[in-house]
């Protein structure tokens, strides 16, 4: 079955410095990918998204890469501020949504 | 942008009770919605896809006799957790679909069983 992973489930930086978060996925046939910051107690909120047709995508203070040969995604947050303290989860999606497993992020100012 | 309420946002139920969990697309219609659950320090999972006007379709391992769901209209879905136990105090979490990508969360129940 589809899996999304992430390499480390806690990630602590300084404030003002950059952050990336990694995640794997499985499925060489996903098309479409998405990363969300759910903080506690909360619903997901969508941050950026990418497709397959692209390795790479940029927000506001936010980048995505996607490297399709080894399945990987990548979120960048530059600046981290200390609202970005969350967990974040990359997720496969298009008709269904399919969550990793999430890495907390923690920013020490 | 599109909003995705959930009603109550807590609720406790006693043991072997029934309780129900709203979702509304307040700006929208959703054809179809999601349900997941998230237990504490863990990613969410889905349970079942609930489609407007016919049966919803659940995950493997996920009981549709326990989770009841209907989908009675294109802005609302209700989840119903029968005969509730503690271990399925959770966060329940739906989202509404709005086209092929576009998926909106609301900001989940939290569910504790006693």
């Amino acid at each position: 079955g589809e899996s999304v992973g992430l390499h480390l489930p806690t990630l602590s930086v300084q404030e003002g410095d950059n952050s990336i978060i990694n995640c794997a996925y499985s499925n060489s046939a996903s098309d479409y990918f998405i990363w969300y910051k759910q903080e506690s107690g909360k619903g997901p909120q969508f941050i950026i998204d990418i497709r397959s047709n692209m390795d790479k995508r940029q927000g506001q203070r936010v980048t995505v890469l996607l490297n399709k040969t080894v399945k990987h995604l990548s979120l960048q947050i530059a600046a981290t501020q200390p609202g970005d303290s969350a967990v974040y989860f990359c997720a496969t999606g298009g008709f269904k949504t399919i969550f990793g497993a999430g890495t907390r992020l923690f920013v020490k100012a | 942008g599109a909003v995705v309420s959930q009603h109550p946002s807590r609720v406790i139920c006693k043991s072997g009770t029934s309780v129900k969990i709203e979702c509304r697309s307040l700006d929208f219609q959703a054809t179809t919605m999601f349900w997941y659950r998230q237990f504490p320090k863990q990613s969410l999972m889905l349970m079942a896809t609930s489609n407007e006007g016919s049966k919803a379709t659940y995950e493997q391992g996920v009981e549709k006799d326990k989770f009841l769901i209907n989908h009675a209209s294109l802005t609302l879905s209700t989840l119903t957790v029968t005969s509730a136990h503690p271990e399925d105090s959770s966060f329940y979490i739906c989202s509404a679909g709005r086209g092929a990508y576009e998926q909106y969360f609301g900001p989940g129940t939290r569910l504790t069983v006693t």
